[in-house]
């Protein structure tokens, strides 16, 4: 089975800032038929389910607005928010959707500092 | 707009057993691969099944498996999870999730409790 390890396990970041969070698979979940990575990313609030924010590692779904950015290969990949607003108050998870178990990294949690 | 809405927790003794479904809308239910994803209180997210469209591939995570049962009625527009023997490590908020490469959209979740 490929086990997620995200880091760091939480994080407080000052508005306007840079949040990364990084994300490591235990196996590459890079595709040699279709050069795509099977990794996607969450963002969860509190008392909501989660929302989808990236898959393929780095396309944005609709809607998500364009200070989240995804980037990464193989077995490495990061979660960016270019400028930290109050809204991105959240609990951030990667997925790999590459193999069954679909396995989720343990979460990273995102405050105000 | 698509909406899922999941129904069927509650309370449950340990061995005990609860259905879950998952009302599907906004979407052509047929066409869309479905998951079950769960979340313990305060904890991460834990994948437990998905179901292929026709419902001839099914997955279970190891922790579920023999004693979980998915299953899905497309001409009802609707996904069911069938829980069995259940156990206290099986308290969790219960997602129904549209797709599983990956995961695009969620219902609100319906919590299971087991304790006696």
């Amino acid at each position: 089975d490929i086990v997620m390890t995200q880091s760091p396990d939480s994080l407080a970041v000052s508005l306007g800032e840079r949040a990364t969070i990084n994300c490591k698979s235990s196996q590459s979940v890079l595709s040699s038929s279709n050069n795509k990575n099977y990794l996607a990313w969450f963002q969860q609030k509190p008392g909501q389910p989660p929302k989808l924010l990236l898959f393929w590692a780095s396309t944005r779904e609709s809607g998500v607005p364009d200070r989240f950015s995804g980037s990464g290969s193989g077995t490495d990949f990061t979660l960016t928010i270019s400028s930290l607003q109050a809204e991105d108050v959240a609990v951030y998870y990667c997925q790999q959707y590459y193999t069954t178990p679909r396995a989720f990294g343990q979460g990273t949690k995102v405050e105000i500092k | 707009q698509v909406q899922l809405v999941e129904s069927g927790g509650g309370l449950v003794k340990p061995g005990g057993s609860l259905r879950l479904s998952c009302a599907a809308s906004g979407f052509t239910f047929s066409d869309h691969y479905m998951s079950w994803i769960r979340q313990a209180p305060g904890k991460g997210l834990e994948w437990v099944s998905y179901i292929s469209t026709s419902g001839s591939t099914i997955y279970y995570a190891d922790s579920v498996k023999g004693r979980f049962t998915i299953s899905r009625d497309n001409a009802k527009n609707s996904l069911y999870l069938q829980m069995n023997s259940l156990r206290a490590e099986d308290t969790a908020v219960y997602y129904c999730a549209r797709r599983t490469q990956p995961p695009d959209c969620w219902g609100q979740g319906t919590l299971v409790t087991v304790s006696s």
